[in-house]
């Protein structure tokens, strides 16, 4: 089975605050994404990579950056935590294949006060 | 632009019954990839059946189908003999083209299954 890890669950920030989310998988995928989630807008792109040190926008990449030094790990940073950050923040990963099926981690709940 | 449209933001449905969930879709790649996810208030997304552009049968997994029409741009998921575990939000995603792992997704269906 694909497993797909967040760092944490659940997580409250102060704003201004520097935050690190991680994303670790287990199956070898070169692919790795990482969404926010808020309701009435379903899931919305961050960031994706498609090897080692490669980084892609995504839809609204803008206050965030993203780190991929492994093929396993890919951490989704907020430089400076804004109130309008609180989210979901979901993880993917996916291979190469014809259908190129994601994979989700079981998500973080932030909260930026 | 590519968009997915989901037109119920929530469905009700007796155990044991079958439920239709709405999904159309717009394109203008030849190919392309649809895929369907549930998220149960734990978040955690799952997937649960894919479709291929090019696919000309319903894909079906276990008690999950979907019904592709292209020439109407919709894949509907079915689910036949709902359990109460099924109640979660259900997200209709689209792959962009063939050279792209990249999802678009609609903004979901929350189904409740009612004893």
């Amino acid at each position: 089975d694909v497993k797909v890890t967040q760092s944490s669950r659940y997580l409250v920030k102060r704003t201004g605050e520097k935050v690190f989310l991680e994303c670790v998988q287990d199956m070898d995928h070169e692919n790795m994404f990482w969404y926010r989630q808020d309701p009435g807008l379903g899931l919305r792109l961050i960031y994706f990579s498609y090897d080692v040190k490669m980084k892609e926008k995504g839809d609204i990449p803008e206050g965030y950056s993203v780190s991929r030094e492994k093929k396993e790990r890919f951490s989704l940073i907020l430089e400076s935590a804004s109130t309008n950050q609180t989210s979901m923040y979901l993880c993917a990963s996916s291979r190469w294949t014809l259908d190129g099926t994601q994979y989700f981690g079981p998500g973080t709940r932030l909260l930026v006060l | 632009a590519q968009k997915i449209t989901q037109t119920q933001p929530g469905m009700f449905v007796q155990e044991k019954e079958a439920v239709t969930l709405d999904c159309t879709y717009d394109t203008s790649d030849q190919s392309y990839g649809l895929f369907w996810y549930k998220q149960p208030s734990s978040g955690e997304m799952i997937f649960l059946i894919y479709q291929g552009s090019y696919d000309e049968q319903n894909a079906t997994e276990g008690r999950y189908s979907l019904n592709f029409q292209k020439a109407r741009k919709s894949a509907n998921l079915v689910i036949s003999a709902s359990q109460l575990g099924d109640s979660a939000m259900y997200f209709c995603a689209m792959r962009e083209g063939q050279s792209t792992d990249k999802l678009i997704f609609g903004t979901g269906t929350r189904l409740q299954v009612f004893p």
